[in-house]
């Protein structure tokens, strides 16, 4: 099993529209969990942090399952310029950034 | 306040030439971390370094490849020999801090390195 797996789409989906993602990790001892957005052939960038009870910012929400081994991005109300890929980043021991594991990414286009 | 900055965007070299790869942190950032983007693949950590020390070079090919965090200036990534796999966006990121948890880490716009 990947250390961490995503789908990697892509979802394609109209303005307004809303759109979720998965991600599973496969270290149960993971400790820290974060959503980067990557837009093409630009550098990752921190969408938001994922804690253990939820959390929105504006139109995401970031989920966290822990006993399922796997973490959720919802977007609601989708704009043009929400298509990127999406990353799932985990810290397995939650230490420093050297233990930080990328998953490849979920692609997402919005159409208008 | 200037984000992270590395120089060359893009970068070619033939088989066998050296390839070298610049990172500034962000003001006031003292860790520095280098990530490879294999094409179609995730991120993957390579070497994580202080000023003038070494951290975490765990991610780091064996042989080939080296890294340095000198007192004054950029952060080097260095690429002896290269070979076509070693192809792919090489990304230095950095933080004021090693802990994730209390500090994101900010990602510099990439060097695109082609090997021919």
């Amino acid at each position: 099993r990947k250390e961490v797996e995503q789908d990697p789409g892509p979802f394609n989906v109209p303005e307004g529209a809303t759109v979720a993602f998965n991600c599973t990790y496969s270290n149960s001892a993971s400790q820290s969990f974060f959503w980067y957005r990557q837009d093409c052939r630009k550098e990752p960038k921190l969408l938001m942090s994922v804690y253990s009870s939820g959390n929105e910012d504006g139109r995401f929400t970031a989920q966290l399952n822990r006993a399922s081994q796997y973490i959720s991005l919802l977007i609601r109300d989708s704009k043009l310029s929400d298509s990127a890929t999406y990353l799932c980043v985990v810290n397995p021991m939650n230490s420093g950034y050297s233990t930080l594991t990328f998953g490849k990414g979920t692609m997402l286009l919005v159409s208008p | 306040n200037a984000g992270v900055m590395q120089n060359p965007r893009h970068l070619v070299r033939r088989r066998g030439q050296e390839a070298r790869l610049r990172c500034s942190p962000m003001k006031g950032h003292s860790h520095v971390y280098w990530y490879r983007q294999l094409p179609e693949e995730g991120l993957k950590f390579m070497v994580y370094l202080q000023k003038e020390n070494i951290i975490d070079e765990s991610g780091m090919p064996k042989e080939r490849f080296s890294a340095e965090f000198p007192k004054e200036g950029p952060s080097i990534l260095r690429i002896q020999q290269v070979v076509r796999g070693d192809s792919a966006a090489y990304f230095c990121a950095s933080s004021p801090t090693g802990s994730p948890g209390r500090s994101p880490l900010h990602f510099g716009n990439g060097t695109r390195l082609t090997v021919t």
